[in-house]
């Protein structure tokens, strides 16, 4: 069975910019998360979808934004970049329940210039 | 809010030693999951070990192990008879229990585990 693919893995922007980054989820899990790492703030939580709606969301401005396909694939857009977005964002797709651990694809890494 | 606290920013151990990560954490919850996450050069983060707060019985998963102290929220990972391949940045993850699938896993800042030949 296929992990769960993010592209591209690697992108560059410059400030001012948008982007859209992709997440496909391992086939059968419905939920996927985002989480953002930096050196200096470390793991910090997005937002997760289920069913194409947003169940959760973490304390990042609306620049930040997602949606969920019916196919459960995800996209995340940050809007007008700033050099602080420069970070590796991770997916992690899951089953349903809470019971079911996170897998997590490599990541892409953004940066800002 | 919960919070995960990792002490040790860096460990090295000689290879087939035993090394033991620390990770401490706060919350109110009382039904909760704590894991234990590995992330090597490659960046993809790997499920090492997981433990349902509700079981009093440690986790685990051939060399690798926790010692769950609940009354002092505290979440060790021991890993046995390491080898070459644990080389990566630990992280210790706290979710609380939902009735309504995944929260958000709060991260600790990670543990760099260096194993040496």
């Amino acid at each position: 069975k296929a992990g769960v693919t993010q592209t591209p893995r690697y992108l560059i922007k410059t400030r001012g910019q948008q982007v859209t980054l992709s997440c496909s989820p391992i086939s059968g899990h419905r939920s996927v998360s985002w989480y953002q790492q930096t050196p200096g703030q470390g793991l910090q939580f997005l937002f997760e979808y289920f069913s194409e709606t947003q169940r959760n969301k973490g304390n990042f401005p609306g620049r930040f934004s997602g949606r969920q396909f019916s196919n459960s694939r995800s996209e995340m857009n940050v809007s007008t970049l700033e050099l602080g977005d420069s970070a590796l964002y991770l997916c992690a797709s899951s089953l349903v329940d809470s019971l079911s651990p996170l897998h997590f694809g490599n990541g892409t890494r953004l940066t800002v210039t | 809010a919960q919070t995960v606290t990792q002490s040790q920013p860096e460990m090295s151990v000689q290879e087939a030693e035993t090394v033991t990560l620390s990770c401490t954490y706060d919350t109110s919850e009382s039904n909760y999951y704590l894991f234990w996450y590995k992330q090597p050069p490659s960046r993809q983060m790997i499920l090492v070990i997981r433990q349902e707060a509700y079981k009093q019985q440690n986790a685990t998963e051939n060399r690798f192990s926790v010692n769950f102290q609940k009354a002092a929220k505290s979440f060790s990972l021991k890993i046995s008879d390491s080898q070459l391949g644990d080389t990566a940045m630990y992280f210790c993850a706290f979710m609380k229990h939902t009735n309504f699938g995944n929260e958000k896993l709060t991260f600790g800042t990670g543990t760099r585990l260096t194993i040496i030949p």
